[in-house]
């Protein structure tokens, strides 16, 4: 089956520890996303991929950290330093590199709340 | 990328046709009309898009007025597993570009 897959589906961490959501994808697309969503908002881009070992920041960045070792991969890192990280966190892929770029298509989610 | 407007809330019986509606009088020359759909709790999933010419799928067809200021999503023979929150996003195709959601109409398919 193709798609992405996120993990876990959902996230306890206490206040003041780093974690991180896996993203995966066998789609065979150079560009990966972040994207949060609150309740009853719609989505804010945190990162985007456009190709393996390059990454930009989107409009919330701060507090968050990623890294695109590999095509298939783009893992995000929750740090402390993120003073509202509960939410429902999204990533999306889409074929293209730079310029023009595919559809894309997201992954189930990851709900992390901070306890 | 353009503003889009939809209603906020729209109700179908089963069965029938969804007719969703989505304005986006500023939409430029190079920007696509995506639809998304999600459906609580879960990803939001790819529906359909177009530039200028009606496109039909699997899933939906979408129809684009002449002037491109505004389209319908229809659902041709909507089921209860159609209720979501639909959005309409215009948007260039262009890896950074931000995939905006606005408010959507959420859909309630009705037995």
């Amino acid at each position: 089956d193709g798609g992405i897959t996120q993990s876990p589906k959902y996230l306890f961490r206490k206040e003041g520890q780093n974690v991180t959501l896996s993203c995966e994808q066998n789609l065979n697309h150079d560009a990966m996303y972040w994207y949060r969503q609150d309740p009853g908002q719609g989505l804010r881009l945190i990162y985007y991929s456009q190709i393996v070992n390059d990454f930009q920041k989107g409009d919330i960045a701060e507090g968050y950290s990623v890294s695109r070792e590999k095509k298939e991969s783009f893992p995000l890192t929750v740090t402390s330093a993120q003073k509202n990280p509960t939410a429902f966190y999204l990533c999306a892929s889409s074929s293209g590199g730079t310029g023009i770029t595919g559809t894309q298509y997201f992954g189930p989610g990851t709900r992390l709340t901070v306890l | 990328d353009a503003k889009t407007t939809q209603p906020t809330s729209m109700d179908c019986a089963e069965g029938r046709a969804a007719n969703l509606p989505c304005n986006h009088s500023t939409i430029s020359g190079n920007e696509y009309v995506y639809w998304y759909r999600q459906i609580h709790s879960q990803g939001p999933q790819y529906i359909i898009h177009g530039l200028k010419n009606n496109e039909t799928n699997e899933m939906a067809s979408l129809i684009i007025t002449e002037d491109r200021k505004s389209s319908t999503l229809i659902l041709p023979h909507a089921t209860l597993r159609d209720t979501a929150v639909y959005y309409c996003i215009v948007r260039t195709p262009y890896t950074g570009n931000m995939l905006t959601f606005g408010g959507g109409t959420r859909l309630m398919v009705k037995p």
